[in-house]
Formats: structure tokens, C-alpha cells, sequence
């Protein structure tokens, strides 16, 4: 099984909604990553989980809240998101982190508007 | 910020042209990757190549990468409809494994 599979597809939120994004992958990989990307941009890296911990947050605000509860599942909670948060997050995942030869195998993407 | 930018933006070519698309990086790196994007959907892992590589094939394509230029290209031959999809360099660090994509090359093969 060489899939990333993310929920909801698309998602429609309001801004004092709370909502949460799943991703989920089983190929026994150790990393896991999420990526916003909007439209005609490449994807921009937004948090690395290692090993379940998280290692990389590239200073993204707080209304958006990752989580890692095991190895397979990978979250991203949502809360008083604003209209330009509305893009395609990404999921992907690799096998483990410490080397840099890496190949991230990516799901399919969530696409969030934010009314 | 961006670490590679690609060159063209976008790409028009006959079905069974090769398309030849270029990206340029700042710092050093330890590999390159391509990536394929289909329209809003996520991304397919292409080809690597390490740093002390200078060329890769893997089907019909073809990657070189320069270090002393700080450049890549990637060449996609006899192409095909379904080649049609945006096209995004990704350049490698030490530290965990973070990539940081160019700006994407669009490519439409037109049947």
C-alpha cells in the first residue's frame, strides 16, 4: 500500500468554526508533513512530525494546530481561520527523517474555503 | 521563500514533442527532485537525483543537474496528453528532510 489518503476532499468552514483534517498513510513510515498550497503556487511546508513529534514548524499561527496520535495518523485542527487561509493542504509522508534522500509520497489534498 | 525557481512558467507542445523545463536553486543542496501535480490534486514523486549525480533517466524522462551552476532540467520526451500537468523542482537540506518546491513549470500537451 503506497497511499496517503486524506478527509474530508473539500471542506467549507466558516471562521469561528472548528474543524480538522485527517490524513493517514501505512506504509510505515516514520515522517509525516503538511503542506498549504494555493492556487498556481507550489505547496508551502507547514509542520514535520518525526517519530510522532513534531520537528519542524515553519511559524505558522496558531489557529492551526497539528497532532500525531500514532505512527499512521496524521491531524490538522482548525479554529478562527481567516478567508486567506483558504487553499489545498497537502499531506504527504517519507519513510524516516534523518536521511536527506527522501522521496514523500503525497495524498490527494483537502481543499479548504474559508467563508 | 522559494528556493528554486522554474523556468519556463508555462509550456505549450504538440502531443509527441519532448518538453525541456528548467530550475535554478540559491544553496547548496544534498538532492533534487521532481514532482507532478495533476489539476489541484496532490503530488507524484518523479525522480531524484543526488547531488554528486549529473544525469538520471527513468522512462522518458531525462533529469541533469549542474552544482556549479545551481541549476536542474528536466526532460519529458515524446509526450503525451496525459504528460499535461504542472511540473515542481524540490530542493533537499539536512535538516529534516525539508523540501522547498519552485515555482512549477505548466505543461499542456495539446492532442
Amino acid at each position: 500500500d503506497t497511499e496517503v489518503t486524506q478527509t474530508p476532499k473539500h471542506l467549507v468552514m466558516g471562521m469561528t468554526n472548528k474543524k480538522s483534517l485527517k490524513c493517514e498513510q501505512h506504509m510505515g513510515h516514520r515522517a509525516m508533513y503538511w503542506y498549504k498550497q494555493k492556487a498556481k503556487k507550489p505547496p508551502e511546508l507547514m509542520f514535520v512530525y518525526s517519530y510522532e513529534k513534531l520537528s519542524i514548524n515553519e511559524s505558522v499561527p496558531s489557529r492551526f494546530s497539528p497532532e500525531c496520535p500514532n505512527s499512521s495518523l496524521l491531524n490538522l485542527h482548525l479554529h478562527a481561520l481567516q478567508p486567506e487561509d483558504s487553499a489545498l493542504y497537502l499531506c504527504a509522508s517519507s519513510q524516516m527523517v534523518v536521511s536527506t534522500q527522501e522521496t514523500q509520497y503525497f495524498g490527494p489534498g483537502t481543499r479548504l474555503l474559508v467563508l | 521563500s522559494q528556493q528554486g525557481e522554474e523556468d519556463p512558467q508555462a509550456l505549450s507542445i504538440q502531443e509527441g514533442e519532448n518538453a525541456t523545463m528548467n530550475c535554478s536553486y540559491k544553496t547548496s543542496i544534498n538532492n533534487l527532485q521532481w514532482y507532478r501535480q495533476n489539476s489541484g490534486r496532490g503530488l507524484v514523486h518523479l525522480i531524484l537525483i543526488r547531488s554528486n549525480e549529473r544525469e538520471k533517466h527513468s522512462g522518458r524522462l531525462r533529469v541533469t543537474l549542474d552544482t556549479s551552476k545551481k541549476s536542474s532540467s528536466l526532460l519529458i520526451t515524446a509526450s503525451r496528453a496525459a504528460d499535461t500537468a504542472s511540473y515542481f523542482c524540490a530542493t533537499g537540506k539536512a535538516a529534516g528532510n525539508k523540501l522547498t518546491f519552485g515555482g512549477g513549470t505548466r505543461v499542456l500537451v495539446k492532442p
